[in-house]
């Protein structure tokens, strides 16, 4: 497809086990992103990964949630031993890097995430 | 801390008149800022976006205008349309190419 795509579209999961989502970016776009959006709240920046360089993990809010980006395209979302607070829409974007000017990130549907 | 506020949750137009949109933010270091539209069980959309440097973009029925002293921004729709009913995100960032930083969103409801 054209656009963005996350898999899975929802995933309910018991507080404690380990979950993996996925994010296929727009092919040749080098810039991916991961928010997540919790209810009532706006879209929270997690992790940027841009081209070769090293990831910005910034967003990142605990230890159990890591990414990887392998060879440049597919990204992997995973939280380990998740916690209830974690339930919240995974989204991920993708979009070129431009040398100037503003660029827009395309996201994907998301996926729901709900800790039982 | 939020960065970036949209101070109205949810907003009702009928169809046909204007719909006013407005975002604040407290980062002087934004250059960039942009407005996504966003549907039930979608991903956000992008809509339209303008810089620093301008204070008004143009685009069909949406203008952002961009007023920086009062580190405010807005969306017009005119005329506004049902299928416009959405939940709008503004946006921001630093540079064209960094992770955005979104407020929590206006709900608009376009009456027929």
């Amino acid at each position: 497809g054209a656009g963005v795509s996350q898999s899975p579209s929802n995933k309910v999961t018991e507080k404690g086990k380990d979950v993996e989502l996925r994010c296929d970016p727009i092919s040749g776009h080098t810039a991916l992103y991961w928010y997540r959006q919790s209810l009532g709240q706006g879209l929270e920046f997690l992790i940027y990964f841009q081209g070769n360089s090293a990831p910005d993990k910034s967003g990142l809010p605990s230890d159990r949630f890591s990414a990887e980006r392998t060879g440049g395209s597919v990204s992997t979302l995973t939280i380990q031993r998740t916690q209830q607070e974690d339930s919240a829409v995974y989204l991920c974007a993708s979009s070129l890097v431009l040398l100037a000017g503003v660029n827009e990130q395309f996201f994907g549907p998301g996926t729901r995430l709900t800790v039982l | 801390d939020q960065q970036v506020k949209q101070n109205s949750p949810s907003l009702s137009v009928q169809e046909g008149r204007i719909s006013i949109l407005n975002c604040d933010y407290t980062n002087s270091m934004f250059d960039y800022f942009l407005w996504y539209k966003k549907y039930p069980a979608e991903g956000p959309t992008f809509l339209i976006s303008i810089s620093s440097i301008k204070d008004k973009n143009e685009d069909g029925r949406f203008t952002v205008f961009l007023n920086k002293s009062a580190k405010h921004l807005s969306l017009h729709i005119v005329p506004s349309q049902p299928g416009d009913s959405a939940v709008y995100f503004c946006a921001a960032s630093d540079s064209g190419n960094t992770p955005l930083v979104f407020g929590k969103g206006t709900r608009l409801s376009v009456i027929a």
